[in-house]
């Protein structure tokens, strides 16, 4: 199946500070890839859509300025949460769009002390 | 647009029992239907999935059954495991996009 790498896998940061998260289909093209915003016990919270070459769209509710997508290649995707505070701590996974379904990275778990 | 909805949120078998799992969706545009298996802290993985154009789909102990008229699709996971113990998602594809409308999940127990 295909394989998406996503980095680092875990950060912990001071509050105010920024803090990138890679996606990257390893051995396919992906044009869309998704970002997720899962709290515990929860389902999967879709952020936003993340097409190559163009801007993200973001889902209704999801802060455009603070959390910035970048899909600059046919392979990798970034999330970059500005300015993070306590209330952004959560586990944030990507996944890559291959017809017809999504393949996801291992997940991001973010601390904000 | 489209709505997922998922039953149980909790369900308990007993060791070597089946299972299974219902999804309701509401876009009658929807035509692809995954499920997911997702273990504590790790990454949702695709366990099996259907297209509207078959109404059952097998691979070993899990299978996908689409009811299309009445909007609804089940897993079916026979001579469970404690390794089936997970939480399970249901998905139906956005008819409009690639987007996948989501289930609240379900916490599989497989009690030994």
């Amino acid at each position: 199946g295909a394989v998406v790498s996503q980095h680092p896998s875990r950060v912990i940061c001071k509050s105010g500070t920024s803090v990138k998260i890679e996606c990257r289909s390893l051995d396919f093209q992906a044009t869309t890839m998704f970002w997720y915003r899962q709290f515990p016990k929860q389902s999967l919270m879709l952020m936003a859509t993340s097409n190559e070459g163009s801007k993200a769209t973001y889902e209704q509710g999801v802060e455009k300025d603070k959390f910035l997508i970048n899909h600059a290649s046919l392979t990798l995707s970034t999330l970059t949460v500005t300015s993070a505070h306590p209330e952004d701590s959560s586990f944030y996974i990507c996944s890559a769009y291959a017809p017809e379904t999504q393949y996801f990275g291992p997940g991001t778990r973010l601390l904000v002390l | 647009g489209e709505n997922v909805e998922q039953h149980p949120s909790t369900l308990s078998v007993q060791e070597g029992d089946s299972a299974v799992i219902k999804c309701t969706y509401s876009d009658s545009a929807s035509n692809y239907f995954p499920w997911y298996k997702q273990e504590l802290g790790k990454r949702p993985q695709l366990i099996i999935d259907i297209r509207s154009n078959v109404g059952e789909k097998k691979d070993q102990r899990i299978a996908v059954t689409l009811n299309k008229t009445a909007k609804h699709f089940s897993l079916h996971i026979t001579e469970t495991q404690p390794e089936d113990s997970a939480v399970y998602f249901c998905a139906a594809n956005d008819g409009s996009n690639y987007q996948l409308i989501w289930g609240a999940g379900t916490k599989l127990i497989i009690k030994p």
